[in-house]
């Protein structure tokens, strides 16, 4: 148990589906993570939160979109994926956003777009 | 372009050490982090290099190398429960770390 929980762990939806993923950190961290992993392939960091502001969008398509309503709160809102976007979608957190900070990972949501 | 290079599988019998190595471009640097993950569950972190020489901890030691864009992961004593993906990642920026693909170490009896 790292502190970090995400609901729902698995989640299959068509490309025509709307969807959202939730995570919570109970750790009092300031910055959150959004990040994608893919079977043998490196993690992708999507989306970085410092306070609820976003900090960082490596250039993800906007069927994606994030929403921070809090510190403790994360959310990745789903609509219109391709299937290529099925993946292991992970949270994490950390005290701050600075490099060396430990991020503390969620379990994921394993998301199958059909 | 920025890049980090680890192999993809490695085996190793338990109770033996193992070395992972990791190669990395970066655009700056920011330190060098080993996290662990084990099949279905989350990375949890495992150390964070930021000056040349061996970090100690337990039966893991990761070793960092600046001038050679290099480090490793060295475990020691070898348990079964050490199966698992190791990964490396660099920092170099203040938000975003730069990761490999990971190395799956498999443990024999």
């Amino acid at each position: 148990e790292t502190g970090v929980t995400q609901t729902p762990r698995h989640l299959v939806m068509g490309m025509t589906n709307k969807k959202s993923l939730k995570c919570e950190q109970h750790l009092g961290h300031n910055a959150m993570y959004w990040y994608k992993q893919s079977a043998k392939k490196p993690l992708e960091l999507m989306f970085v939160y410092s306070l609820e502001e976003r900090v960082e969008n490596n250039s993800v398509p906007s069927r994606f979109s994030p929403e921070c309503p809090n510190s403790s709160h994360l959310f990745l809102h789903l609509h219109t994926l391709q299937p290529e976007d099925s993946a292991l979608y992970l949270c994490a957190s950390s005290q701050e956003v600075q490099i060396y900070n430990e991020q503390f990972f969620g379990p994921g949501t394993r998301l199958t777009v059909l | 372009g920025q890049n980090i290079d680890q192999p993809t599988e490695m085996t190793a019998t338990e109770g033996a050490i193992v070395q992972i190595n990791c190669t990395y471009q970066t655009s700056g640097f920011n330190g060098l982090f080993w996290y662990q993950q084990h099949a279905g569950e989350a990375p949890t972190f495992l150390s964070y290099n930021v000056l040349d020489g061996l970090e100690e901890k337990g039966r893991f030691s990761s070793f960092l190398s600046r001038s050679k864009g290099y480090s490793y992961l060295l475990l020691k004593e070898l348990q079964m429960k050490d199966s698992a993906s190791y990964l490396c990642a660099g920092g170099d920026s203040n938000y975003q770390l730069i990761w490999g693909a990971g190395t799956k170490l498999i443990i024999k009896p």
